[in-house]
């Protein structure tokens, strides 16, 4: 159960686009169609931002969007806004019908 | 409105054991699969454990499998982790997640229940 690999930090300024990796196995990333992404500020509880890849939950903005390709999944946030200053996580059903999360990627907005 | 509230949490010493519970409202709670994930200080999300809509299966995460426990009573709309043989590195916030209908992604998470394994 080896943890999802997203990178640490990424950053842009207001309005541009960053996208953030996360990379697992055939096992899990590549097996499913069940990757999710969660947003956590500081000292809150994470929300569900994305799930099956590419829905979004109702109440989430467009500007959130989910790929897959392989064994790398991708969360990009287009027109960036000071809000979205956040910790991002992906997370990954897998092959053992158990979870794996990301390590967790910080966005900063400049 | 869905409300998953943890309880239980608090300052253990090295060996020993904990119960944490946590409660549920606003949804069938013996319809869905419930999770545990952890977090600690400074640091990611970890998944713990999950126990199926009708008590019937449970996984856990290799860090946790043999010293946790995770059940539910359905009829309480509660589910319980119980944690034995405790270690420092087990010290996190707790959360408690419903599992959406399909049962791929967590879609509601309580506030989280704090323990610290400490001498």
């Amino acid at each position: 159960q080896s943890a999802l690999t997203q990178p640490a930090s990424v950053s842009g300024s207001p309005g541009q686009s960053v996208t953030i990796s996360c990379t697992g196995t055939s096992s899990d990333i590549g097996g499913y169609n069940y990757v999710s992404w969660y947003q956590q500020h500081s000292d809150k509880a994470p929300k569900l931002m994305i799930y099956d890849v590419s829905f979004r939950p109702s109440g989430i903005s467009n500007r959130f969007s989910g790929s897959k390709s392989g064994n790398t999944a991708s969360l990009t946030i287009s027109g960036l806004q000071a809000e979205d200053e956040a910790d991002y996580y992906c997370s990954s059903y897998t092959s053992s019908s158990t979870r794996v999360f990301g390590g967790g990627t910080k966005l900063t907005v400049l | 409105q869905v409300q998953l509230v943890e309880s239980g949490g608090g300052v253990v010493q090295p060996g020993r054991s904990l119960r944490l519970s946590c409660a549920a409202s606003g949804f069938t709670f013996s319809s869905y699969d419930v999770h545990w994930v952890r977090q600690a200080p400074g640091k990611g999300l970890e998944w713990v454990a999950v126990i199926l809509f009708d008590g019937s299966n449970k996984y856990y995460g290799d860090s946790v499998k043999g010293r946790f426990t995770i059940s539910r009573d359905n009829s309480k709309n509660t589910m319980f982790l119980q944690m034995n043989s405790l270690r420092a590195e087990d010290s996190a916030v707790y959360f408690c997640a419903k599992a959406s209908a399909s049962g791929a992604y967590f879609d509601y998470w309580g506030q989280g229940s704090l323990v610290t394994v400490s001498s």
